[in-house]
């Protein structure tokens, strides 16, 4: 059975910082990894897509990073700001999304 | 190009009714899953439909079900509900779903259910 970890589960940061959040999964039999964030109360807004044969992709401030091999990827958000607060969740795609637990991410002013 | 609507975005309901939700996908998009997220457990899988049929199905009771229409339209249905049903409804659109390789997938704004 899928599992996935999430570390740190809550993080605040200055403005203007690099951050880096983990994500570990213990069945490397995945199509793909997907990063969100979700704001309170909201739905998920998808942020990246790393394909199960891809090692990184980038969208703008953030890197995301795959190691099938080793069960992990790492959400990279280069200078932070206050928008960027929210959770981030990862999740695994095999049959079905398994999700992490989520990092509360604050980004202070 | 429009996103993944659901439909209400808010209910409240008394233990022992049966809820209707409902998902529209992205155009073209034929996979439709539903999660349900509460603060206790997280986002867990309910069930997955692709063409009309059940692909796919998660550790819930028999009281949850869904269907999905010609269009793709889905609808999540929770019958003799439970306090423990309170939660957030999110469904999730994708051109080919799980276990069809690497496809993207977006999400809804959630229905929030609340039972009383």
């Amino acid at each position: 059975k899928q599992e996935v970890t999430q570390i740190p589960a809550a993080l605040s940061v200055p403005e203007g910082e690099n951050l880096v959040l983990n994500c570990s999964f213990t069945d490397s039999a995945i199509y793909n990894l997907q990063w969100f964030r979700q704001d309170p109360g909201k739905g998920l807004t998808s942020l990246l897509l790393i394909q199960s044969s891809q090692r990184e992709q980038t969208s703008g401030r953030l890197n995301a990073s795959l190691d099938k091999s080793s069960g992990r990827s790492t959400l990279y958000i280069a200078a932070s700001q206050p928008g960027d607060s929210a959770t981030y969740l990862c999740a695994v795609m095999g049959q079905n999304f398994v999700f992490g637990p989520g990092t509360r991410l604050s980004v202070l002013p | 190009k429009a996103g993944v609507t659901q439909t209400p975005r808010y209910l409240i309901k008394t233990r022992g009714q049966q809820v209707t939700l409902s998902c529209s996908p992205i155009s073209g998009h034929r996979s439709v899953s539903w999660y349900q997220q509460t603060p206790g457990q997280g986002l867990q899988f309910l069930f997955e439909y692709f063409s009309e049929t059940q692909r796919n199905k998660g550790n819930f009771p028999g009281r949850f079900s869904g269907r999905q229409f010609s269009n793709s339209r889905s609808e999540m249905n929770v019958s003799t509900l439970e306090l423990g049903d309170s939660a957030l409804y999110l469904c999730a659109s994708s051109a080919n779903g799980g276990g069809r390789g690497n496809t993207e997938a977006f999400f809804g704004q959630g229905t929030r259910l609340t039972v009383v």
